[in-house]
């Protein structure tokens, strides 16, 4: 199976700050990555697919990059909807793994 | 607009059974796979299952296969989720979720419904 890890497992930030939330895949992946939003107590939305193309309604300020087995999600200017957990997922083979998640708190 | 409802969940006891289903609207659901994601209390999200368009082929996660038992009704356009032999570690919330058009991210999700396990 290809194992997902994220970092940092926590992030304190402040409204306004940038943000960067890496995700290694255990063996190459090529852009075969999804990331996701999830708020308390909300299902998971879909922001990014193939490393970096955004899903449509998602704001500009978030991005995705990386291919093999790096990649990286940016939030440009942490807005207060933002404050939530962040998953990678590989989709490159079965079985399909996310990573342990992120969760990016208020400072 | 896509929508999937998810229903089912409750109290079981070890051992137990149960069928989660998950109703779509809002698009072709012939042409998309659907898959089962779980998520159990205060952990990440675990892949389950996933059935491909025409039920052609269908996966497991090595911790659900052999006691669940994923299946889709294109009349209906649901999908099933069976769970026999249930065990306290499947206690979660299980989330029905439809992929991309032709790769296996999972684009839309249902709002989820929570499975205990527990005598």
């Amino acid at each position: 199976d290809i194992q997902m890890t994220q970092s940092p497992s926590t992030l304190s930030a402040s409204v306004g700050d940038g943000v960067t939330i890496t995700c290694r895949a255990s063996q190459r992946i090529s852009t075969w990555l999804a990331w996701y939003q999830q708020r308390p107590g909300k299902a998971p939305k879909l922001l990014i697919s193939q490393a970096g193309s955004l899903e449509s309604g998602v704001p500009a300020r978030f991005s995705g990059s990386g291919s093999g087995t790096e990649f990286t999600l940016t939030i440009s200017s942490l807005q207060s909807d933002d404050f939530a957990t962040y998953y990678c997922q590989q989709y490159k083979t079965y079985p399909w793994t996310f990573g342990q998640g992120t969760k990016v708190e208020i400072k | 607009e896509v929508q999937l409802v998810d229903s089912g969940g409750g109290l079981v006891k070890p051992g137990g059974s149960l069928r989660l289903s998950c109703a779509a609207s809002g698009f072709t659901f012939n042409d998309y796979s659907m898959s089962w994601v779980r998520q159990a209390p205060g952990r990440g999200l675990e892949w389950v299952s996933l059935v491909t368009t025409g039920s052609n082929y269908i996966y497991y996660a090595d911790s659900v296969k052999g006691r669940f038992t994923i299946s889709r009704d294109p009349a209906k356009k649901s999908v099933y989720l069976q769970m026999n032999s249930l065990r306290a570690e499947d206690t979660a919330v299980y989330y029905c979720a439809r992929t991309g058009r032709v790769a296996e991210y999972f684009q839309h999700w249902g709002q989820g419904t929570l499975v205990t396990v527990s005598s």
